[in-house]
């Protein structure tokens, strides 16, 4: 089993839609964790962190932890064009040194 | 304030070449790191450094070597250049006590 998981998609919505990324994890030693964007030939930009469970909010962006079942989502409310690009999930290891990347999830949002 | 810089930008090189991936940085971050990104496979750590004078194999070490040059300056060197290391490559640097990772552009390199 990966240590984070992540469903590639790709994922088309239509502009002004609410759209769930979601990754699962293996350990439950992890407690930090983050949501990258990724636009197409740049470098990975962070987006949102939490180190905890719950809720964090940030505009349009609202990312969520469940550490009881090991899954970490990421919602986007009214999303927009600009919102195209590769969301990549990750999480601390447990020393801190390192982070461990999901795959990426592709989205794509049309006008 | 420029960040996460990484030169070049793109290199194309014949196997069995080598090459110096650079990456510096003005965050004054201790800790710096070398991913790769392959499609279908996600970011994996090639190698990283904790501190100026420290270096650490990650996931995908083989083929490559690196040098902590200060605490500002952290390279990546192909010693000879294979198909395989057909990659995109990204420099990241992180604070001390925290756990984001901050990017640079990349840097795309093609071995023939």
């Amino acid at each position: 089993q990966k240590e984070v998981e992540q469903d590639p998609g790709p994922l088309s919505v239509p502009e002004g839609a609410i759209v769930s990324l979601n990754c699962t994890y293996s350990n439950s030693a992890f407690q930090y964790f983050m949501w990258y964007r990724q636009y197409s030939r740049k470098g990975p930009e962070l987006l949102m962190y939490t180190y905890s469970s719950g809720n964090k909010e940030d505009g349009r962006f609202t990312a969520q932890v469940d550490k009881s079942s090991k899954y970490i989502s990421l919602f986007i409310r009214d999303s927009q064009p600009s919102d195209s690009a590769t969301y990549l999930c990750a999480v601390a290891n447990q020393a801190g040194t390192a982070l461990i990347f999901g795959k990426g999830t592709t989205l794509s949002v049309s006008s | 304030n420029a960040g996460v810089t990484q030169t070049p930008k793109f290199q194309v090189l014949k196997t069995g070449q080598s090459m110096t991936l650079q990456c510096a940085q003005d965050m004054n971050h201790n800790s710096m790191y070398w991913y790769r990104q392959d499609p279908g496979m996600g970011l994996r750590l090639i190698y990283y450094s904790a501190s100026e004078g420290t270096t650490d194999k990650g996931e995908v070490p083989n083929g490559y070597n690196v040098s902590r040059l200060n605490k500002r300056e952290f390279s990546l060197r192909l010693e000879s250049a294979a198909p395989s290391q057909t990659s995109v490559y990204f420099c990241a640097t992180k604070r001390e006590g925290l756990y984001e990772q901050y990017f640079g552009p990349g840097t795309r390199l093609t071995v023939t």
